[in-house]
C-alpha cells in the first residue's frame, strides 16, 4: 500500500551543525509534498513544501530536496539550533484530499 | 488569535463512555480535517470535510461520527470509547481540498480511555 517512511527515528545533532532528514515515498503519482515541525505538546507546523515538477525549493535556514528518480524527500536545517528540536514529518499528497504521513524523525540538539 | 482550536485539551474517560471533541478555524478555510495519532507519533488522516460535505473517510470505526455544523467547525464525536482510542486527536484546516493547500493544525486533545 501507499506510505511514507523515515530512515532514522532519532537524529542527533551538535548545535550549530547542519541537520539532514530523510523520507523515502512510495506513491510515484504523489505531486506535492510538506515538512512539519511538532514540538512536544503542540500540533504540527508547517516548515516548507515542494511541488513534484521541482527538485529544490529553499526557505529561511531550511531546504527540501526532493529526487523523484528514487522516490526521495531530505530535510535539510542549517546551523541547527536548540529550538529545532522536535519530530518531523514528511507528507505526500496521495490523491486529492488526502495526505499521508510520514513515522517521524526526532532531532535532538546538542548543546 | 488562535487560527484552529480545540477542546478540551486533555480528555480522561472510561471505556463505553461517549465523548466529544470540539474544533474551530477562524481562518476562513473551507475544508477540515480530524487525524490521529498513537503514542508512536504515527498521523493518521480519519476524516475531512470540504465545505461541509464529507470527503474522506478512512475506514474509520462507526461508533467516530464527524459533524460540521458550519465550514468554522468540526466537532468529532466518539461513542461506546474503547482502549484503544486512546491517543491525540488533531483537528486541522486548509484554505480548499486539494493537494497543494497547506494544513494548519490545531494544538490536539489528549484522550485517555481507562
Amino acid at each position: 500500500g501507499e506510505s511514507v517512511g523515515l530512515h532514522l527515528p532519532t537524529l542527533s545533532v551538535q548545535e550549530g551543525d547542519n541537520s539532514i532528514i530523510n523520507c523515502a515515498y512510495s506513491n510515484s503519482a504523489s505531486d506535492y509534498f510538506i515538512w512539519y515541525k511538532q514540538e512536544s505538546g503542540k500540533g504540527p507546523q508547517f516548515i516548507i513544501d515542494i511541488r513534484s515538477n521541482m527538485d529544490k525549493r529553499q526557505g529561511q535556514r531550511v531546504t527540501v530536496l526532493l529526487n523523484k528518480t528514487v522516490k526521495h524527500l531530505s530535510l535539510q536545517i542549517a546551523a541547527t539550533q536548540p529550538g529545532d528540536s522536535a519530530v518531523y514529518f514528511c507528507a505526500e499528497n496521495s490523491g486529492t484530499y488526502k495526505y499521508i504521513f510520514g513515522t517521524g524523525t526526532r532531532l535532538k540538539v546538542l548543546a | 488569535d488562535t487560527a484552529v482550536s480545540q477542546t478540551p485539551k486533555y480528555l480522561v474517560t472510561q471505556m463505553g463512555n461517549d465523548k466529544s471533541i470540539k474544533c474551530e478555524q477562524n481562518l476562513g478555510h473551507d475544508t477540515m480535517y480530524w487525524y490521529k495519532q498513537d503514542s508512536k507519533k504515527f498521523l493518521k488522516i480519519m476524516f475531512s470535510y470540504n465545505n461541509k460535505e464529507l470527503i474522506i473517510n478512512e475506514t474509520v470505526p462507526n461508533r467516530f461520527s464527524p459533524k460540521s455544523p458550519d465550514k468554522a467547525h468540526l466537532n468529532l464525536h466518539i461513542n461506546s470509547l474503547e482502549l484503544g482510542d486512546s491517543a491525540v486527536y488533531f483537528c486541522a484546516s486548509s484554505q480548499a481540498a486539494g493537494g497543494t493547500y497547506e494544513q494548519y493544525f490545531g494544538p490536539g486533545t489528549r484522550l485517555t480511555v481507562t
